[in-house]
Parts: C-alpha cells; structure tokens; sequence
C-alpha cells in the first residue's frame, strides 16, 4: 500500500516550453501532496505545498508563476513548469500524505521525474 | 530555520562491516525523523521513521535512534552488502514550518 506514481518519468523538451509533471496517491487519498526538487549532488528542497482544493503554499525564492500547481482531485496533484529554461533541469520527486493523517505521520514518495531542458 | 547536516558526506566500507551515519539538526522541535535511501537517478525509499517520544527503531539490519534534545540521529547498518550502497538521506518534519527538512545525504559505498 501507499504507493505514489509520477509521469512521466523523465522529459527532455526545449527552452520556452512548458512542461506537466503528474503526481498520484494510486491506493489512498491525499489532501496535502508536496513537490520537491533536487539538483546533482545535492538534498531535497521543499518547493511548495499542494493542498486540494485550494491554493499551494510556496517556499521563498520559488517563483509561483513559473512553477504552476494544481491539485484537483484527492488523488492527483500536477506541478508545470511554465517556460522551462536549462536552469530549470532537475529532478522533481512529489510526495503525498494520507487523508486523516496528522504533520506527525508519514509522507510517502513518488520516483521522480527527470526534467532536462535543452 | 531547521538545518539538517549528516556526516560523513561520502563513506566507503568493506562488505561485512559495521557503520554508523550521523545526522544532526538544529532545531529540536521536531515531530518526527526518517531516515531514506535513494539509488542514482532513483525516488526516495523510507527506511525508517522515528516520532519525536520514540528513542529508536530497528528494521532487520538498520537500527535508528534519535536524540531529540541534543539534534542527533544515528543510523547503524549491521554487517553492510554491496547492495546497502546508495546515498542515505534523513530529513526531520518540524511543525513550525510544517514540512520536511532534509540532509545533505552520505553517499555510501560497500565494497566487496
């Protein structure tokens, strides 16, 4: 149980597109999902915070027009990243919380997805 | 701001050895502590989870432990394969910020 999917798995695309990372909670529901990101050779950084039905909370320095979060559904979150630069090129893992859960209890990872723009 | 260090940054053992990771953070409100693995290119794998009334946790070969007050956590690994090696990662969920916080990671090699 508590398994999280991401697609895709990896993406190349060019510099100006925009590009859609899906998350999924497959065998539980989810209010709170979060997305992450890790450069080479570096930790996890918290980006922002993806609250069903209603607005993400961001981390300073991340720009919330540029990384676009939707999570509609209580199983489903999506993070766009909006005119992808080289910059952006990273690895993106979300992370999903199970409904009824309290902050004290676990998050479960999705595999990530590998953005590399060109 | 909690800050999570974990050392040594990279470490490389013979199979069959005994090895502790360390991971410090510096602000002990914490609600709990776990302790990932991650392979190259890879998600993140729970090992395991330590709450913030819990000393340690043990699953098969890996034990935790986690000094609250002092911002320490320990992950031992008993008799290391070649298969352990990956990065190790332990990240502290604080409730102030209401997130995640994680390590810098060791990157641990077993070899044969």
């Amino acid at each position: 149980g508590a398994v999280v999917s991401q697609h895709p798995s990896w993406v190349i695309c060019k510099s100006g597109t925009s590009v859609k990372i899906e998350c999924r909670s497959l065998d539980f529901q989810a209010t709170t999902m979060f997305w992450y990101r890790q450069f080479p050779k570096q930790s996890l950084m918290l980006m922002a915070t993806s609250n069903e039905g209603s607005k993400a909370t961001y981390e300073q320095g991340v720009e919330k027009d540029k990384f676009l979060i939707n999570h509609a559904s209580l199983t489903l979150s999506t993070l766009t990243v909006t005119s992808a630069h080289p910059e952006d090129s990273s690895f993106y893992i979300c992370s999903a919380r199970p409904v009824g859960t309290g902050s004290y209890n676990e998050q479960f990872f999705g595999p990530g997805t590998r953005l590399t723009v060109l | 701001k909690q800050e999570v260090t974990q050392i040594p940054a990279a470490l490389s053992v013979p199979e069959g050895e005994n090895l502790v990771l360390n991971c410090s953070f510096t602000d002990s409100a914490i609600y709990n502590l776990q302790w990932f693995r991650q392979d190259p290119g890879k998600g993140l794998t729970s090992l395991l989870l330590i709450q913030s009334s819990q000393r340690e946790q043990t699953s098969g070969r890996l034990n935790a432990s986690l000094d609250k007050s002092s911002g320490r956590s320990t992950l031992y690994i008993a008799a290391s394969q070649p298969g352990d090696s990956a990065t190790y990662l332990c990240a502290v969920f604080t409730g102030g910020g209401n997130k995640l916080t994680f390590g810098t990671g060791t990157q641990l090699k077993v070899e044969l």
